[in-house]
């Protein structure tokens, strides 16, 4: 399994600003993944970062709302940016393993962003 | 595109009690299914995960199975606790990177 762990674990911010958010596993993995979770809603997939390239952006999100850094093969930061109250939610990293044949996913604890 | 639906969408039950959860997904090509807990503004954690080529697993009180032809899976958690009450969560593979979400079933347990 992987341990995974998101700084800050809440924060409130004001409209028009910007957050950092990130997160560190204890392993090195190839992949890291970026959810969002707004309110009462199911998770959906910002970002994919791969170590030493750009992520690669699902549907609806882009890289100067969401930019994304990956360092190295352990730690990742994700961006919002010029943030709105329709930003608040709950954003979870996320990291894939394989074990032996399959692939499991894990998930860090969260940070829940409110935007007043 | 791969749907996931998970019904109920909220559930309570009283202390002691054996409950079933249910997935259903729309295309049966998955790789694997795995099912989370989450706690109210919380990450989630894993709780078990079934391969395309299995039908169940366990892990405590827990049991997931999987039947892939139909397109569904359940959660079966027996003698059920307080301590159970969170959001569950099933996702389906379906390939590299392709993991899709359920919307979950927000469970309470009664003391």
């Amino acid at each position: 399994s992987a341990v995974i762990s998101q700084k800050p674990s809440r924060d409130i911010c004001q409209r028009g600003t910007s957050l950092t958010i990130q997160c560190q596993v204890d392993s090195q993995v190839t992949m890291m993944f970026w959810y969002r979770q707004q309110p009462g809603q199911s998770l959906t997939l910002i970002a994919t970062a791969n170590q030493g390239s750009e992520a690669t952006y699902e549907s609806g999100f882009v890289i100067d709302k969401f930019p994304i850094s990956r360092p190295n093969l352990t730690f990742s930061t994700l961006t919002v940016s010029n943030m709105s109250p329709e930003d608040s939610s709950i954003y979870l990293c996320s990291v894939e393993l394989w074990e032996s044949a399959y692939n499991e996913q894990f998930f860090g604890p969260g940070t829940r962003l409110t935007v007043l | 595109k791969q749907e996931v639906t998970q019904i109920p969408a909220a559930l309570s039950v009283p202390e002691g009690e054996n409950l079933v959860l249910n997935c259903s997904f729309t295309d049966s090509a998955i790789y694997n299914l795995q099912w989370f807990r989450q706690d109210p503004g919380k990450g989630l954690t894993s709780l078990l995960l079934i391969q395309s080529s299995q039908r169940e697993q366990t892990s405590g009180r827990l049991n997931a199975s999987l039947d892939k032809s139909s397109g569904r899976s359940t959660l079966y958690i027996a003698a059920s606790q307080p301590g159970d009450s969170a959001t569950y969560l099933c996702a389906v593979r379906t390939g590299a990177n392709n993991l899709f979400f359920g919307t979950g079933t927000r469970l309470t347990v009664i003391p």
